[in-house]
């Protein structure tokens, strides 16, 4: 079947706005993550959801961003008054159950604010 | 903190050459080590990974090595092709609910 996807594919925002980044996974998957990946560096974790909850939170760097999933299928990352240091690729990946299987990335949303 | 820590950055390889990348990690509780291969403007994508009760796993050219006395493993790539030229990351994870770490990454080129 489809792969993840993620809408937008590219966003630009003013600082201080409001936006929300879109993540379907693979039909079935129950496991969730979103991650933010800077300019030259790895993905660094952000959230990981188990169903509709989230699992753990501990990678979200204050509490300007939430994620919500609330029917165990799509997801949406939001992030409020946004900061020109926000700025940066937002991966999700999906998997099948627990966090060592398989993680499936989808293309990432890239985030520019301004 | 990093909590793997990738080399070299980049890698310059000729085309039929051995790629070897590098990871060294601190945390004693990681028990799964994945490798990902990044194509630009594309997410990550597994390509092989590996558990510490072997040394070794090859899949095609793709090879870990893994030694868990020195807390490091590596991937290395054989007969290296212009379509391995991407970004590969390390990452690691323990068991019971604990995030993906990743290296910082690196960029293979191979030319012919």
């Amino acid at each position: 079947g489809a792969g993840v996807s993620q809408t937008p594919s590219n966003k630009v925002t003013e600082k201080g706005k409001y936006v929300e980044l879109r993540c379907d996974p693979i039909s079935g998957h129950t496991a969730l993550y979103w991650y933010r990946q800077s300019l030259g560096q790895g993905p660094e974790f952000l959230i990981y959801f188990q169903g509709t909850g989230a699992a753990d939170d501990s990678g979200l760097p204050n509490d300007r961003f939430f994620a919500v999933r609330p029917e165990g299928s799509v997801s949406t990352l939001k992030i409020q008054r946004t900061e020109r240091g926000d700025s940066a690729v937002y991966l999700c990946a999906s998997s099948s159950n627990g966090r060592q299987e398989t993680q499936y990335f989808g293309p990432g949303t890239r985030l520019l604010v301004l | 903190q990093q909590q793997v820590k990738q080399s070299p950055q980049s890698l310059i390889v000729q085309k039929g050459g051995i790629s070897i990348i590098n990871c060294a990690y601190e945390n004693t509780a990681f028990d799964y080590f994945p490798w990902y291969q990044q194509f630009p403007g594309k997410g990550p994508a597994l390509l092989i990974a590996i558990r510490p009760d072997v040394s070794e796993k090859k899949e095609g050219r793709f090879t870990i090595s893994f030694n868990k006395s020195a807390k490091q493993f590596s991937l290395h790539i054989m007969d290296s092709q212009p379509g391995d030229s991407a970004t590969y990351f390390c990452a690691a994870s323990s068991t019971g609910n604990t995030p993906l770490v990743f290296g910082k990454g690196t960029r293979l080129s191979v030319i012919a």
